[in-house]
């Protein structure tokens, strides 16, 4: 068990400009979040999948904003023409079936948007 | 909605002190209640959880009581090491077709001195 990665660790870009993250789960792990947390605040819920399947997004995530996870293992999350707004660490989390499983988190995508 | 009202910090405490977080929540149904922890530049580990009401989470030492009367989860420590350093959050979940999400609470910095 190698826990949740995340690449890149940091990305720093300019506003405009289109970014991708990835994110690779624990390999039997079926349920995958992504989550944005700012500065001072706790993380906040984008979207989630169960394997391929998209089955809920927040409205956090504009339309700039898409995530994918093709073969129901890693995902990707890639934002187009950022803003500095969406300056901030973006988290990914894999969970295995069945209720009340812990979600385990990866190190983070740290983005900074000049 | 679902919401967690988190102690603000940060909180400085001498090594051995008692520690208390506060946390309290506002929820539709039956949630799972969890603590968070956040050590310096790395990522969100799990410190304990509680699945129902009265049900007792604890891990390295750490303690926290699910009670449904009074919404709360609040965190304990008796002896406090200066290890004990990081962010802590509190959060929430509720199983909807499989997606246990997690609404956080913004986090409290503790800091343990010599």
């Amino acid at each position: 068990d190698t826990g949740v990665s995340q690449d890149p660790r940091h990305k720093i870009t300019k506003r405009g400009q289109n970014v991708t993250f990835r994110c690779d789960p624990i390999s039997e792990h079926n349920r995958l979040y992504w989550y944005r947390q700012t500065l001072g605040q706790g993380p906040e819920f984008l979207t989630y999948f169960q394997n391929e399947a998209q089955l809920e997004k927040s409205r956090l995530l504009s339309d700039r904003f898409s995530a994918e996870r093709p073969k129901g293992s890693f995902s990707t999350l890639e934002i187009q023409r950022t803003e500095q707004g969406d300056s901030a660490m973006y988290l990914c989390a894999s969970r295995s079936r069945g209720p009340k499983e812990t979600q385990y988190f990866g190190p983070g995508t740290r983005l900074l948007v000049l | 909605g679902n919401s967690v009202t988190q102690m603000e910090g940060p909180v400085t405490l001498s090594e051995e002190a008692f520690l208390t977080i506060n946390c309290t929540y506002t929820a539709t149904g039956y949630p799972s209640l969890f603590w968070y922890v956040q050590y310096p530049g790395e990522g969100l580990q799990l410190l304990l959880k509680a699945t129902k009401a009265d049900d007792k989470g604890s891990n390295k030492g750490f303690e926290a009581t699910y009670r449904k009367e009074t919404t709360s989860f609040h965190l304990e420590k008796g002896s406090v090491q200066v290890s004990d350093s990081a962010v802590y959050f509190c959060a929430l979940s509720i199983s909807n077709f499989g997606n246990e999400k997690l609404t956080f609470g913004t986090g409290t910095r503790l800091t343990i001195i010599p």
